[in-house]
């Protein structure tokens, strides 16, 4: 089975620096991995895909992902965080081997402060 | 607004009864997925329906059941209900489930059983 890992609970950053929320896959065959944000009390929201190409991705709100497949990682970053970026952060994969749905990490919540 | 709509927003109700939580998918999607999200657990699968057949299945209880109607719409029922049972449910739809394809999630319904 396919599984993604969010090593971090919460990640503290100040407003302006950049941010980098973790995720690590495990995958038999080619990864599909997405990340999504949750507000308070909202469902969740998808911000970028990576499936193949570049190993870059660009996604909402200024946000991008860093596929590594030798790490096995796909780090979601921005350069200057902003204090609205407060939110539950959910990394996921596309589980091929049952029906294509999505298995979620743990979560990571961000807090930015000014 | 993700185009899915889940309703009702919430639902409080007793221990050993039943509820049916209802989603309708965006416009054009096919694939129908429920999630469970609990404090402790995270964002848990239920199943997955496309085009009104059953696709593939989760820790889903056997207290809980599920189906997709002709108009594409779901409905998640769940019985016997207990305390554990408290949840956030969220429907998401996706246009085919194919293993790119991302998922709009609606804002999920909230349930208290007490």
């Amino acid at each position: 089975a396919q599984s993604v890992a969010q090593p971090e609970d919460q990640v503290n950053v100040a407003e302006g620096n950049p941010l980098t929320v973790k995720c690590t896959y495990s995958v038999s065959g080619n990864p599909y991995l997405f990340w999504y944000v949750q507000y308070p009390n909202r469902g969740l929201q998808f911000l970028l895909k990576y499936i193949t190409g570049d190993n870059l991705v660009k996604g909402s709100y200024g946000f991008e992902a860093e596929f590594n497949k030798s790490q096995t990682s796909f780090h979601l970053k921005k350069p200057s965080a902003l204090v609205s970026d407060s939110a539950l952060y959910f990394c996921a994969v596309r589980d091929i081997g049952a029906g294509n749905m999505l298995t979620f990490g743990g979560g990571t919540r961000l807090m930015v402060k000014p | 607004d993700s185009g899915v709509t889940q309703t009702p927003k919430h639902l409080i109700t007793a221990t050993g009864q039943r509820v049916t939580l209802r989603c309708s998918p965006r416009s054009g999607d096919l694939s129908v997925y429920w999630y469970q999200q609990s404090l402790d657990q995270g964002l848990q699968f239920l199943i997955q329906y496309y085009n009104g057949e059953e696709r593939a299945k989760g820790n889903i209880l056997e207290r809980f059941s599920a189906q997709q109607f002709p108009d594409l719409h779901s409905e998640l029922n769940l019985s016997s209900l207990e305390l554990g049972d408290s949840a956030l449910y969220f429907c998401a739809s996706s246009v085919i489930g194919g293993q790119g394809t991302e998922a709009f999630f609606g804002q999920g319904t909230r349930l208290t059983v007490v």
